[in-house]
């Protein structure tokens, strides 16, 4: 079983929807990251979140960490076809580890 | 921002062959890098911990004996894939703590034929 799981696994949308991607547990987390990865390259870290019930937004992404630091949530607004790629969230205990992630297709 | 280079990007080897990989921390010093496989379609899966001046801990599955690790300097660790087997065909992605997260490497696609 995943640490950190992750829904949905697959997300295909049209050009200025809005979506929700969960990331949850059943462990606590220090610290909780988003990353996006698009094909052959590594994750690059999106937010880093450390305070439960913290909110961070950047440009249409908004993320917000659950306040017992178990489950986050990555909603985008009026998705664009360049933010297809792998949302992966990932939780730090002793290291880092990773969520299955949330494969978004943005259709033009 | 915190650098990490990763080098090869891909690499074809034969089947029996040993394949090295290497991850470089360019602007800062990492005492601990993290070394990933990510098969296709699928997430990330910590592998090992490298620490620098000391052995690797390997995850529970992984076979040390046949993916070596060496964390001589704080800038560079290596991965060496041994006697590969087209199994081992997969994205293998290395990391390193910085002071603002985990910056990760640009990976490496390993196919063995």
């Amino acid at each position: 079983t995943q640490l950190l799981e992750q829904s949905p696994q697959f997300l295909s949308i049209q050009e200025g929807e809005n979506l929700t991607v969960y990331c949850n547990s059943s462990s606590v987390f220090s610290s909780l990251q988003w990353y996006r990865q698009e094909p052959g390259e590594g994750p690059v870290l999106l937010v880093t979140v450390v305070t439960g019930g913290e909110v961070k937004k950047l440009k249409r992404l908004t993320f917000q960490f659950g306040d017992a630091r178990k489950d986050s949530s990555l909603h985008i607004t009026a998705a664009q076809p360049g933010d297809t790629g792998l949302y992966l969230c990932a939780g730090e205990v002793y290291d880092m580890r990773f969520g299955a992630g949330t494969r978004l297709t943005v259709k033009p | 921002g915190a650098v990490v280079s990763q080098h090869p990007s891909w690499v074809i080897c034969k089947s029996g062959t040993s394949v090295k990989i290497e991850c470089r921390s360019l602007d800062f010093q990492a005492t601990t890098m993290f070394w990933y496989r990510q098969f296709p379609k699928q997430s990330l899966m910590l592998m090992a911990t490298s620490n620098e001046g000391s052995k690797a801990t390997y995850e529970q599955g992984v076979e040390k004996d046949k993916f070596l690790i060496n964390h001589a300097s704080l800038t560079l660790s290596t991965l060496t894939v041994t006697s590969a087997h087209p199994e081992d065909s997969s994205f293998y992605i290395c990391s390193a703590t910085t002071g603002y997260g985990y910056t990760f490497g640009s990976g490496t696609r390993l196919t063995v034929v």
